[in-house]
């Protein structure tokens, strides 16, 4: 039962690198989300994608980029990293819209920005 | 936009009863969650309201007021393993969560 997987889970980078972090779910789930929680602090979604072939930006999506490759993987990507985006990154699932309400989610990705 | 309030931190001693509030300011309501994140790990699922009243699942009671954009968490016979971040969250139409900024719960022996 692997629910959801993300890789990496720690990442350093310098500025100005980029990077994917992956995410997949192997429970059949319509809707994927991407988080960032800092320290002490609630989540804060940065994009969701509702089904297979959409995306949506949400609370805090600047400097990141999204693909829903399929129905089980939801990729997050920051083009040019900034120290501003260390912080731990959560990718979750769910039935969506219509479906029970509960969102599972992966280890999360522990990324620091030099 | 959404904003939640809960309070910063409790503390309680073991098999007490301890309640964490939450208000919530939303555009569009579809739901509020409970889930508790242990210090490193995964946020994890512990209950939902969408309609007024009281949902209960073993040791763990969750309440919504929608007239008064509340709810809160009733966590009974309190264990050590219950010390924890317990976070509200509401719903989107697309069952996005937006979260509060958790609440410290420190359970005392």
């Amino acid at each position: 039962n692997a629910g959801v997987t993300q890789t990496p889970k720690f990442q350093v980078l310098k500025t100005g690198q980029s990077m994917t972090l992956q995410c997949a779910q192997d429970m059949n789930h319509n809707s994927m989300y991407w988080y960032r929680q800092d320290p002490g602090m609630g989540l804060r979604l940065i994009y969701y994608s509702a089904s297979e072939g959409t995306t949506d930006k949400g609370e805090v999506p600047n400097g990141y980029n999204v693909s829903r490759l399929n129905k089980r993987e939801f990729s997050l990507r920051l083009e040019s990293a900034a120290p501003s985006q260390t912080s731990v990154y959560f990718c979750a699932s769910s039935e969506g819209p219509g479906g029970n309400n509960i969102q599972y989610f992966g280890a999360g990705t522990r990324l620091s920005v030099l | 936009g959404q904003s939640l309030e809960q309070p910063s931190e409790v503390t309680a001693v073991e098999g007490a009863i301890v309640q964490i509030n939450c208000t919530y300011q939303t555009s569009g309501f579809y739901g509020l969650s409970w889930y508790q994140q242990h210090d490193g790990g995964a946020p994890t699922f512990l209950s939902y309201n969408a309609l007024d009243g009281l949902e209960e699942t073993g040791r763990f009671s969750s309440f919504l007021s929608r007239s008064d954009s509340y709810g809160y968490l009733l966590l009974q016979e309190l264990q050590m393993k219950d010390s924890a971040s317990y976070f509200c969250a509401t719903h989107g139409s697309a069952r996005q969560l937006t979260f509060g900024s958790g609440t410290q719960l420190t359970v005392l022996p």
